[in-house]
């Protein structure tokens, strides 16, 4: 069965980057199947897609971080990551990572870690 | 970026009664639109994909429906753990979700 676990700081000064590691058990991270993905939840607040990547390095970001967010995958270590830059109080959130099944077929996404808070605060 | 927004944004119900979830998008997303169950505390889970097919392990209760631009979540009859925030996300461009439905016990 395969489980996701974020990992990273849990609180990160106004103006630094946010760095976030999620590390896939129970499947790999070099199959072409799926995308792997973070999302984040402001406290009180609903779901923001951050972006994803695939096995390969191509990326997608939302088109409101696109300037701050850069994801990563090391398949030697089965894990991805997610380096937000420049970040402010309204980057607090809950980050969670996720797989997103596309082939063979389009799924969603399907499997998620348990979230790892980060704050944002001098 | 497309938009989604979600009606209600609360919905009050009793255990047995049928729940009607909406959600609409600002352009059509074809028929890729998912739902998602959370419940505090947890992450989310997948109930739906591609408008109107189950994942794996949803029950029967749980139903999709729609395309283009109007999405309907119908939960037949409530049992009481699917008391929770449910949200509707799109993958047609990038990917957004909706802000939210909560299905709170009457």
């Amino acid at each position: 069965q395969v489980q996701l676990q974020e990992s990273g700081p849990g609180l990160v000064k106004p103006s630094e980057t946010l760095s976030l590691t999620c590390t896939v058990s129970g499947g790999s991270v070099s199959s072409g199947s799926y995308y792997w993905s973070w999302i984040r939840q402001p406290p009180g607040k609903g779901l923001e897609w951050i972006g994803y990547i695939d096995y390969s390095g191509g990326s997608n970001y939302s088109p409101s971080l696109k300037s701050r967010a850069t994801t990563s995958i090391d398949t030697s270590k089965n894990q991805f990551s997610l380096k937000l830059s420049s970040v402010t109080a309204a980057d607090t959130a809950v980050y969670y990572c996720a797989r997103e099944i596309t082939r063979p077929s389009y799924y969603g996404m399907d499997v998620w870690g348990q979230g790892t808070t980060v704050a944002v605060s001098s | 970026e497309i938009v989604l927004t979600q009606s209600p944004a609360t919905l009050s119900l009793s255990p047995g009664e049928r729940a009607t979830l909406s959600c609409r998008a600002s352009q059509s997303v074809s028929s890729y639109l998912a739902w998602y169950q959370q419940k505090p505390g947890q992450a989310p889970r997948l109930l739906i994909y591609d408008a109107s097919n189950r994942a794996t392990g949803i029950p029967a209760r749980f139903s999709g429906s729609g395309s283009g631009t109007d999405f309907t979540l119908t939960i037949s009859s409530l049992e009481p753990e699917d008391f929770a925030v449910y949200y509707c996300q799109q993958r047609i461009s990038w990917r957004t979700f909706g802000q939210g439905t909560k299905v709170e016990i009457k």
